[in-house]
């Protein structure tokens, strides 16, 4: 069945280090990919998304590719910044019509001065 | 900016006893959703709702669930006999509409239930 496949956490890093989370997923045809982020306290936003492959999402300075070759839409950011600290959530939409949400475990980014 | 709010953030209950989750979706949306995450697993979908009845279900809401639309504002999701598997965060979300990819679900910050 579809499903995704979440780098697992918590992640902690030092302000404008480099930030990688890995994502690969399984669907038939070809899905819409996401990345929501959860600060404290609020519910998930969408951070950034692609719906087709080789599609770049970008958004706040993060960015994903969606790869068919690999399955995967790993999350990146050059520089992270405290206020980058949440919950990252990754997902999928299938391609077949129906838009319930499959999504990551979250994977938890802690950033430190 | 508009947003979906939940009540309460917290509720706990004792097994066997029923709960009702509330949500208020944002106001113009049309779809609404109920999401579940068990501690340290995934999110996973239970439940989507537009035109005043579901549209989608996965097996996990079994009988033992229900979701309603009572009035124009809130939307909620009730659960019978609570078990103690059925602890977990639940999260709302709704969206305008529902074309693949192209309308965003918003989600609200969530219910945490705890099951005794």
């Amino acid at each position: 069945g579809d499903s995704v496949t979440q780098m697992e956490g918590p992640v902690t890093l030092s302000e404008e280090a480099f930030l990688t989370i890995n994502c690969t997923y399984t669907a038939t045809g070809y899905p819409s990919l996401f990345w929501y982020v959860q600060y404290p306290g609020e519910g998930l936003q969408l951070l950034l998304k692609a719906t087709k492959a080789d599609d770049k999402g970008s958004n706040k300075g993060f960015e994903a590719t969606y790869r068919k070759e690999t399955t995967s839409f790993h999350l990146e950011k050059g520089s992270v910044q405290v206020s980058d600290s949440a919950v990252y959530f990754c997902a999928l939409e299938t391609e077949t019509g129906a838009n319930n949400l499959f999504f990551g475990t979250g994977t938890r980014l802690t950033v430190i001065p | 900016e508009p947003e979906v709010t939940q009540t309460p953030s917290h509720q706990v209950t004792q097994m066997g006893q029923e709960v009702i989750l509330r949500c208020v979706p944002i106001s113009n949306h049309l779809y609404f959703y109920w999401y579940r995450q068990i501690l340290g697993q995934k999110v996973e979908f239970l439940v989507s709702f537009y035109n005043n009845e579901i549209s989608e279900k996965s097996e996990i809401f079994d009988d033992q669930f229900s979701v309603e639309r009572p009035d124009g504002s809130n939307f909620t999701l009730k659960i019978r006999s609570t078990k103690l598997e059925d602890s977990a965060m639940y999260f709302c979300a709704s969206s305008e509409a529902r074309v693949r990819g192209a309308y965003e679900q918003y989600f609200g910050p969530g219910t945490r239930l705890t099951v005794t």
